[in-house]
C-alpha cells in the first residue's frame, strides 16, 4: 500500500519568513496529493491540493509543488503570520472510486511573532 | 449551518465498557468516515461508508463497530477488544469516495479510557 512520509515533526519560523513542508511517497500511482491544515482542538481542514497533471498550484500565500519523479511534493507559505501555526498534515490517495486518504504523520509548524 | 457534529467533545470511561462516538452531518453527503489520530501520529482510517447500510473496514479496525441506518448519522462503537482505546476520534464526509471528493472533518471527540 501506499506510505506518505514526512519530515521534519517540527517547524519554527519568524513571522513575515517562508515555510515549506515537504512530504514524500511511496506508490507512483497515487495521483491525488492534500494538504491538511489542523488547529489545536479542531478537525483537520483542507487548505490545497494538486493533482498529479500539474506541478504547480498557488492560492494566495500557500502553494504546493509536485515532483513525480521524486515522488515527493511540498507545501510553500509565503509571509507566515501567527495563525498559521497549526499541524500540518499531507496526503495521498490512488484513483479510482473506493480509494483512500493516507496520510503523513504531520507537521507542527510554529510562527514566532 | 451546515457542517459535521460530533458529540461529546471530552469523553471518559473505565477499562471493559464499550463506548459510543457519535458523528452527524447535514451535508446531504453519501460518504463518511472515521479515523483515528495518536500524538505524533497521522491520521488513519477506521471504517467508511459509501451509502446507507453498507460499511467497509479500514486499515485498523480490529476493536470497532460502526453502522450506517442513516445518510446523516455514522455512530463509532469502541469496544472492549479494542486493546488501546485512548486516542483522538474524528468524523469525516464527503460526497463520495475516491479522490475527486473533498473529506469534511468534524471537530473530533477525545475519549480517555482509565
Amino acid at each position: 500500500g501506499e506510505n506518505v512520509e514526512q519530515h521534519p515533526s517540527t517547524l519554527s519560523v519568524q513571522e513575515g519568513d517562508s515555510a515549506v513542508i515537504k512530504c514524500t511517497y511511496s506508490d507512483s500511482a497515487s495521483n491525488y496529493f492534500p494538504w491538511y491544515k489542523q488547529e489545536l482542538g479542531k478537525g483537520p481542514q483542507l487548505i490545497i491540493d494538486i493533482r498529479s497533471n500539474v506541478g504547480e498550484k498557488k492560492d494566495q500565500r500557500i502553494a504546493v509543488t509536485l515532483n513525480k519523479t521524486a515522488k515527493h511534493f511540498s507545501l510553500h507559505i509565503t509571509e507566515t503570520q501567527p495563525e498559521d501555526s497549526a499541524v500540518y498534515f499531507c496526503a495521498a490517495s490512488m484513483p479510482g472510486a473506493n480509494s483512500k486518504l493516507t496520510f503523513g504523520k504531520g507537521i507542527t509548524l510554529s510562527v514566532r511573532p | 449551518d451546515g457542517g459535521i457534529t460530533q458529540s461529546p467533545k471530552y469523553l471518559f470511561r473505565k477499562e471493559g465498557q464499550n463506548v459510543t462516538l457519535s458523528c452527524e452531518q447535514n451535508l446531504n453527503h453519501d460518504a463518511m468516515y472515521w479515523y483515528r489520530q495518536d500524538p505524533g501520529q497521522g491520521l488513519r482510517l477506521i471504517y467508511y461508508s459509501q451509502i446507507v447500510n453498507d460499511f467497509q473496514k479500514g486499515d485498523i479496525a480490529e476493536g470497532y463497530s460502526v453502522s450506517r441506518e442513516k445518510k446523516e448519522s455514522f455512530p463509532l462503537t469502541v469496544t472492549s477488544a479494542q486493546k488501546n482505546p485512548t486516542a483522538f476520534y474524528l468524523c469525516a464526509s464527503s460526497f463520495g469516495t475516491g479522490p475527486t471528493y473533498e473529506q469534511y472533518f468534524g471537530p473530533g471527540t477525545r475519549l480517555t479510557v482509565t
